[in-house]
């Protein structure tokens, strides 16, 4: 089965870089999504990158991915206050945009804290 | 470009009964998928719609039910609600299911409450 793993909070200083890691186990994962989650809101697509790729950037988000070790990352530069969310890692399989058998899986979420 | 829109946002019902939420997803996309999301199990797929058809569904009793009409729009309805039902129930949209694009977009979210 599927699984998604991410560590529950993370601290940064504003200005510095912040780093969310995630694990994934389904090999097969052909999207891998970052979403990010304010107080009372729904989710924000805050970038994807497709399986076949190692890298994407997109101003300070940058995304990393390394499909050996099912690991995925994002690093948000220069971390501002209004950084500061819930950041949800998420996979789909089979191709669906929509998720395939069971849609997407998500982790639990990063909560990032900026400290000033 | 309106974004994917949910209502209603907010609403309270008492157990026994039964609820149905809206979702209109951005102009032009096709496929509707609807996800659950508490503090205890966090997001969870229910199932997704495209031309009107579902096309997959998640883990949920037969209480939690969709549909999606011919202009895309979609609802969900959960019957006979449970304490456990109250949740923030999110929906999202994209061009079409299979799709290569990658880009799935979500509402605002229902949160239902339940007494």
């Amino acid at each position: 089965g599927e699984d998604v793993e991410q560590s529950l909070f993370l601290s940064v200083r504003e200005g510095d870089s912040s780093v969310i890691n995630c694990t994934y186990t389904d090999s097969s994962s052909t999207y891998l999504y970052w979403y990010k989650q304010e107080p009372g809101a729904g989710l924000q697509l805050l970038t994807y990158i497709f399986s076949n790729m190692d890298m994407k950037q997109d101003q300070r988000l940058t995304v990393l991915l390394n499909k050996k070790d099912k690991h995925l990352s994002l690093r948000i530069a220069d971390t501002q206050t209004g950084d500061s969310a819930i950041y949800f890692c998420a996979e789909s399989i089979s191709g669906y945009s929509g998720g395939g058998a069971d849609g997407l899986t998500f982790g639990k979420g990063t909560h990032l804290i900026i400290q000033p | 470009k309106a974004g994917v829109t949910q209502t209603p946002r907010y609403l309270i019902k008492t157990r026994g009964q039964q609820v149905t939420l809206s979702c209109s997803p951005i102009s032009g996309h096709r496929s509707v998928s609807w996800y659950q999301q508490t503090p205890g199990q966090g997001l969870q797929f229910l199932f997704e719609y495209f031309s009107e058809t579902q096309r997959n569904k998640g883990n949920f009793p037969g209480r939690f039910s969709g549909r999606q009409f011919s202009n895309s729009r979609s609802e969900m309805n959960v019957s006979t609600l449970e304490l456990g039902d109250s949740a923030l129930y999110l929906c999202a949209s994209s061009l079409e299911p299979g799709g290569n694009t990658g880009e799935l977009f979500f509402g605002e979210g229902s949160r239902l409450t339940v007494l």
